[in-house]
């Protein structure tokens, strides 16, 4: 059974970054993508960006380019999530997700159980 | 961007009522429609993706169904563990966006 487990919670200031992890079991780490999506208290769902996971090709929603970078360990079958800059906006919980394409017709399958993120001075 | 927008933001319902969500998209997206559940606390859960094909696992009284800019999902018999928030996501584009969510609420 696949599975994905994420790191603890984070408090971080303004203008700090953040790195948040994502260990996958159960299944061929490098045969799937990971996205990465947030959602910030009593908020929608926000999609920042996916990664190929067997040659680290990344795709990141426009209003957080220059700010994220997602990254992946294939020796330990992990990816990363880096935010940079965080403002007080950037507080949410953060979740990855397995994808079985980089089309996302197949839908993200697996998720972690999130990461919450507090950025406060 | 793509926008997705779902219809209605919230519904109350009862258990055994038929549910139908709406999600429309401002350009034409073909079938890269997926659907999820999240329950309080917990992340998504997919349900339902290409527009209409059933993920494994997940109880047959949902399904999908549209193409192009218009998609629904439909709740056949509402259960007591379908009391959720519901989005649409579009993957057509390569900048994937979801919908604002509808949350289903006990009547």
């Amino acid at each position: 059974q696949a599975q994905l487990v994420q790191s603890g919670a984070e408090v971080k200031k303004p203008g700090a970054s953040v790195k948040v992890s994502c260990k996958a079991s159960g299944y061929s780490f490098t045969s799937y993508a990971i996205s990465w999506v947030r959602q910030a208290p009593g908020q929608g769902l926000e999609w920042m960006g996916w990664i190929t996971t067997h040659n680290g090709n990344t795709n990141y929603a426009q209003k957080l380019q220059g700010r994220v970078t997602m990254t992946t360990d294939t020796s330990t079958s992990t990816a990363y999530m880096e935010l940079r800059s965080l403002r007080s906006d950037d507080t949410a919980v953060y979740y990855c997700a397995r994808d079985p394409s980089i089309s996302g017709y197949y839908g993200s399958d697996y998720w972690g159980q999130g990461t919450l993120v507090t950025v406060s001075s | 961007d793509i926008q997705m927008t779902q219809s209605p933001s919230s519904l109350s319902a009862s258990v055994g009522d038929r549910v139908t969500i709406t999600c429309r998209a401002s350009q034409s997206i073909s079938n890269y429609l997926n659907w999820y559940q999240q329950k309080p606390g917990k992340a998504p859960k997919l349900l339902i993706y290409a527009a209409s094909s059933l993920q494994n696992g997940v109880p047959s009284r949902f399904s999908g169904s549209g193409s192009g800019t218009d998609f629904t999902l439909t709740i056949s018999s509402l259960q007591p563990e379908d009391f959720a928030t519901y989005y649409c996501q579009q993957s057509f584009s390569t900048l994937w966006t979801f919908g604002q969510g509808t949350k289903v609420e006990i009547k």
